[in-house]
């Protein structure tokens, strides 16, 4: 089975210049998250989808970040303008969840990250 | 506020067991999990615990209690390989991660 899909694995711009980043989540996961990692902290939740709505997005910089979850599989998290603070890993990961609800355990499965660095 | 912590950084030896530790507060509980993520890769999902005790899978064993607010990650036989951050997460009240700030394992030959 194929896992989380993310692309690009790298990206260096210049502060105030726009990023977008992809995913493609584990086939038939109904829920999906963009984390943020900075160096040496555990993952910061910005956003949730459950198919293509939104969940939770409590954390999303909503001034120069967006998302969106077009067909309810593929996601793509946008910055823009991007700033210093921004250099992070952005983590994708999805989850089977449960229409309705979740499963008690549902297990969120990564993908292998975009590393940004912001100049 | 929610919080979880874990110790930042732990070494051992090869061969040997260590144990990490985690500690958590949180608004409402359903389920604690860790994860462990080598360095400039994506976290793997290791182990969940939902009840009471001890959860075993091959080398590595995690426990959980609940009245205490305290889990803990255990390695036996460690492998050089197992060096690598070890992040404990709780499902919470809105079945929303919280995340540790993960610990660090270096193992020595």
């Amino acid at each position: 089975e194929a896992g989380v899909a993310q692309s690009p694995r790298y990206k260096i711009i210049e502060k105030r210049q726009s990023v977008a980043f992809w995913c493609n989540p584990i086939s038939g996961h109904a829920t999906l998250y963009w984390y943020q990692q900075i160096l040496g902290q555990g993952p910061k939740l910005l956003i949730q989808f459950q198919n293509n709505g939104v969940v939770d997005d409590s954390q999303l910089p909503k001034d120069r970040f967006s998302a969106e979850r077009l067909k309810g599989v593929d996601s793509t998290l946008k910055i823009q303008p991007a700033k210093l603070e921004d250099s992070a890993v952005y983590l994708c990961a999805s989850s089977l969840g449960v229409a309705g609800g979740l499963s008690q355990r549902d297990t969120q499965y990564f993908g292998p990250g975009t590393r940004l660095t912001v100049l | 506020g929610q919080n979880i912590d874990q110790p930042t950084e732990m070494t051992a030896t090869e061969g040997a067991i260590v144990q990490i530790n985690c500690t958590y507060q949180t608004s409402g509980f359903n389920g604690l999990f860790w994860y462990q993520q080598h360095a400039g890769e994506a976290p793997t999902f290791l182990s969940y615990n939902v009840l009471d005790g001890l959860e075993e899978k091959g080398r590595f064993s995690s426990f959980l209690s609940r009245s205490k607010g305290y889990s803990y990650l255990l390695l036996k036989e460690l492998q050089m390989k197992d060096s690598a951050s070890y992040l404990c997460a709780v499902r919470d009240s809105n079945y929303q991660l919280i995340w540790g700030a993960g610990t660090k394992l270096i193992i020595k030959p």
